[in-house]
């Protein structure tokens, strides 16, 4: 079955820049969605189809798919970034959503 | 504003069976696919089904095939899990979630219900 593997924690000071990449064997030739998870809460949508944020989400929030990697980018960190991130994808030859690992992003 | 509330979580012995169900509101509830999500405590999102707005195809994680039947009723703006063969490793939080209207992602996504499998 599709893997994709992300860092376990990142570590960014405000104001700073972030990135939290996706592994999978040539990803991109999939669309990868990215959600964030605050304790407690339901995911949020914050990038679909590799690089396209839904209405609302601030456009701090970027991403880029090429390759065997997917790059969710985070700009001008804010305390309340601090979340955790999954990408996604719908692997076609096996008719089965993957979720990434999950990467926590600790806002400094 | 798009409502998904899901329902049916609870504490449940291991082999044992149980069914969730999400109400949905707010939107076309038979124009869209829909999806379970679960998340065991601690860890992170696992894709347990999912259906077509029309219940053509179904589709299952490897793990959940044969023990989960997903479903949905469209005149009652509902979709179902049924799962059985339950064990400890099913415990998490239940989450039904929308299918992006363009594209395979899920826009929206409910507060989630618990099921707990233990003895």
């Amino acid at each position: 079955s599709y893997v994709l593997t992300q860092p376990p924690s990142v570590s960014v000071a405000p104001g700073q820049t972030t990135g939290i990449t996706c592994g999978g064997d040539n990803i991109g030739t999939k669309s990868v969605h990215w959600y964030q998870q605050k304790p407690g809460q339901a995911p949020v949508l914050v990038v679909y189809d590799d690089s396209d944020r839904p209405s609302g989400i601030p456009e701090r929030f970027s991403a880029s798919n090429s390759g065997n990697t997917a790059t969710l980018t985070i700009s001008r960190v804010e305390v309340g970034d601090e979340a955790d991130y999954y990408c996604q994808v719908w692997d076609r030859s096996s008719y089965q959503y993957v979720f990434g690992t999950g990467t926590k992003v600790t806002v400094l | 504003e798009v409502q998904l509330v899901e329902s049916g979580g609870g504490l449940v012995k291991p082999g044992g069976s149980l069914r969730l169900s999400c109400a949905a509101s707010g939107f076309s509830f038979s124009s869209y696919a829909m999806n379970w999500v679960r998340q065991a405590p601690g860890k992170g999102l696992e894709w347990v089904s999912s259906i077509t707005s029309s219940s053509t195809y179904r589709y299952y994680a490897d793990s959940m095939k044969g023990r989960f039947t997903i479903s949905r009723d469209n005149a009652k703006n509902s979709l179902y899990l049924h799962m059985s063969s339950l064990s400890a490793e099913d415990t998490a939080v239940y989450y039904c979630a929308r299918d992006c209207t363009n594209s395979v992602c899920y826009d929206y996504w409910g507060q989630g219900t618990l099921v707990t499998v233990s003895s």
